[in-house]
């Protein structure tokens, strides 16, 4: 099993609904979770940090779940500027403070 | 901004030829870690420098070096290069080689021909 799997999609989603994708990960000793968010050609940029059961930034919702191993984003009221691909990271299986990221899920909001 | 800047943002190069890429850490960051992100996939973890030694590797071949100076910046070099080594190469720094939050710079696009 890969670290962090994820389904890349696309995940086409009209203006205004709720999206939601799981990431999947091996290392049950993970204790911190990132959602990270990359636009078209760009540097990926923090989304947004899990380190116990979820976390909530305004219309963002992460959601963890230990038993089965997987960590979920949810996007409601989708705007277009949230078209991009997020990627699910946790630190690595080797230690402290190297990163390993799951392939993105690609969203793209239609008007 | 991340305050953390790449150079060059793209570069050609041809099979075989060697190649450095820089980069420079946020003010206060003593931790660089560079990654590759071929097109398609996540970023792959390559090493880390911390305090101006390496601390720990990816799984890269060792045509795949780096440095990280006194002001801890870095450069990451990577010799015989092969076609598969193009991709976007983002370093990310870090205050510490922890549990702490990695900010990344704009990559540079390297195209291997």
């Amino acid at each position: 099993r890969k670290e962090v799997e994820q389904d890349p999609g696309p995940f086409n989603v009209p203006e205004g609904a709720t999206v939601a994708f799981n990431c999947t990960y091996s290392n049950s000793a993970s204790q911190s979770f990132f959602w990270y968010r990359q636009d078209c050609r760009k540097e990926p940029k923090l989304l947004m940090s899990v380190y116990s059961s979820g976390n909530e930034d305004g219309r963002f919702t992460a959601q963890l779940n230990r038993a089965s191993q997987y960590i979920s984003l949810l996007i409601r009221d989708s705007k277009l500027s949230d078209s991009a691909t997020y990627l699910c990271v946790l630190p690595r299986g080797d230690g402290n403070n190297r990163l390993a990221f799951g392939k993105g899920n690609q969203v793209v909001v239609i008007p | 901004e991340t305050g953390v800047t790449q150079s060059p943002t793209h570069l050609i190069k041809t099979r075989g030829q060697q190649v450095t890429l820089r980069c420079s850490s946020q003010s206060g960051h003593n931790t660089v870690s560079w990654y590759q992100q071929a097109l398609g996939q996540g970023p792959q973890f390559i090493f880390q420098y911390y305090r101006e030694e390496e601390n720990g590797r990816g799984n890269f071949p060792p045509r795949f070096s780096g440095l990280q100076f006194p002001n801890y910046s870095s450069e990451l070099n990577v010799n015989a290069l092969e076609l598969d080594d193009s991709a976007l190469y983002l370093c990310a720094s870090s205050a510490g080689d922890f549990q702490e939050t990695q900010y990344f710079g704009p990559g540079t696009r390297l195209l291997v021909l």
